[in-house]
Order: structure tokens, then C-alpha cells, then sequence
């Protein structure tokens, strides 16, 4: 089966840092740009970043930028977000997927809960 | 950036109804549109690529429409397991927005 797994949320105090992981299984990883998008609580999607197929590019939200660093090692089909300087409007479940295109491809994670306070 | 507006913010309809969801984007996106479905709790799952094309395994029921500024996601018998939050997601420019979703519920 095509599966993105997150892990590495939690409760982190406000200028922390948290490492969030995506573990990529029933397709080829490195074909495929890869993104993370995230949701606050109660409220609506925002996509976070994306990274090339091979690492050798990346975009980012404003809100983030700086602050966050996208990677990818495709030797361990795995994508990562490192967060640092977090924020209270951080606050959000963050899903991994798959970049956006218009051919039939998109495969999403289940989800991982940060929490950015005190 | 990209403003996606998306109306209704919610509707209220019955199990058969057809029910018509719009996304405006405030520049000219091409083709490079997704309508998403989302459940409580759940992730975001695609229903419609590039627009107009339907992903696979998801019922002939949902369709979409439309290239450039104006798009239309159509669910035209509604189903039960249809009460859901719809999105729709541009990704011509960055940053990639959504629209502001659609609560579908129950009359």
C-alpha cells in the first residue's frame, strides 16, 4: 500500500525546537516532490513547504521561513520538517503528502499534533 | 500571492441533492486546481486534479470544472458519507493557498 507515516509531534514551550518525520513506503520516494501542509486547530489547510525530488530545491510560507528547514533522505524514503524558534500560531496538526500536481499521484500522511506553549 | 475565495462557506442540504461548490482565484491558475474532501479528524483525501479530472476510486457522483479564474466542484447526488468539509487548493504560484473550505450538512 502507497503510506506517509508522520511522527516526532508533541508539546514544545514557545522558541523550541521539534523534528517532525515522514516515512514513505509502497512507492518510489525519490520520483516525487513531497510536501508539508498544516491545519490549526478548528481552523483551515496552509501549505508549509515542498522540496524537489532530490533535495536541490525547496520553498517555503513566509511565516516560516527562516525558521523552518524542509530535507529529505531518499536512501530511507524519509522526509523531514525541522522547526525551530516556534511560535504559539504554530499550533497545528502538520500532514506530509505528496506535492500537488495535475497528474493522478497524491498520498497523504495521517497527521502529526504540535503544540507550541507554555 | 494566490487569493483562492471559495462560497458557500457552508450549506445544508438533503441525502439526493446536488450541491455546487465554486473557487476564485484572483489571478489566472490555468488548470493547476485540486478540490479536496476532509472528515473530522481525518486527513485531507483529493477528489479532483488538474481541475476536471476525477482521482481514482472516487465516485463518478463528484466532478469539476472550470479553468483560468473560476472552478466548480459538483457532487450531483449527495450521499451520506458525503457530509464532509470541501477545499479547494491552487498550485500554480507560491505560496500554494486553499480556499476556505465548505461545510456540507445535513437540512
Amino acid at each position: 500500500d502507497v503510506q506517509l507515516v508522520e511522527s516526532g509531534g508533541g508539546l514544545v514551550q514557545p522558541g523550541g525546537s521539534l523534528r517532525l518525520s515522514c516515512a514513505a513506503s509502497g512507492f518510489t520516494f525519490s520520483r516525487y516532490w513531497m510536501t508539508w501542509f498544516r491545519q490549526p486547530p478548528g481552523k483551515g489547510l496552509e501549505w508549509v513547504a515542498n522540496i524537489k525530488h532530490d533535495g536541490s530545491e525547496d520553498y517555503y510560507l513566509d511565516s516560516v521561513k527562516g525558521r523552518f528547514t524542509i530535507s529529505r533522505d531518499n536512501a530511507k524514503s524519509s522526509l523531514y520538517l525541522q522547526m525551530n524558534r516556534l511560535r504559539a500560531e504554530d499550533t497545528a496538526v502538520y500532514y506530509c503528502a505528496s506535492r500537488p500536481t495535475i497528474d493522478g499521484f497524491d498520498v497523504w500522511g495521517q497527521g502529526a499534533m504540535v503544540i507550541v506553549s507554555s | 500571492d494566490i487569493q483562492m475565495t471559495q462560497s458557500p462557506s457552508s450549506v445544508s442540504a438533503s441525502v439526493g441533492d446536488r450541491v455546487t461548490i465554486t473557487c476564485r482565484a484572483s489571478q489566472g491558475i490555468r488548470n493547476d486546481l485540486g478540490w479536496y474532501q476532509q472528515k473530522p479528524g481525518k486527513a485531507p483525501k483529493r477528489l479532483i486534479y488538474a481541475a476536471s479530472s476525477l482521482q481514482s476510486g472516487v465516485p463518478s457522483r463528484f466532478s469539476g470544472s472550470g479553468s483560468g479564474t473560476e472552478f466548480t466542484l459538483t457532487i450531483s447526488s449527495l450521499q451520506p458519507e458525503d457530509f464532509a468539509t470541501y477545499f479547494c487548493l491552487q498550485h500554480n504560484g507560491y505560496p500554494r493557498t486553499f480556499g476556505q473550505g465548505t461545510k456540507v450538512d445535513i437540512k
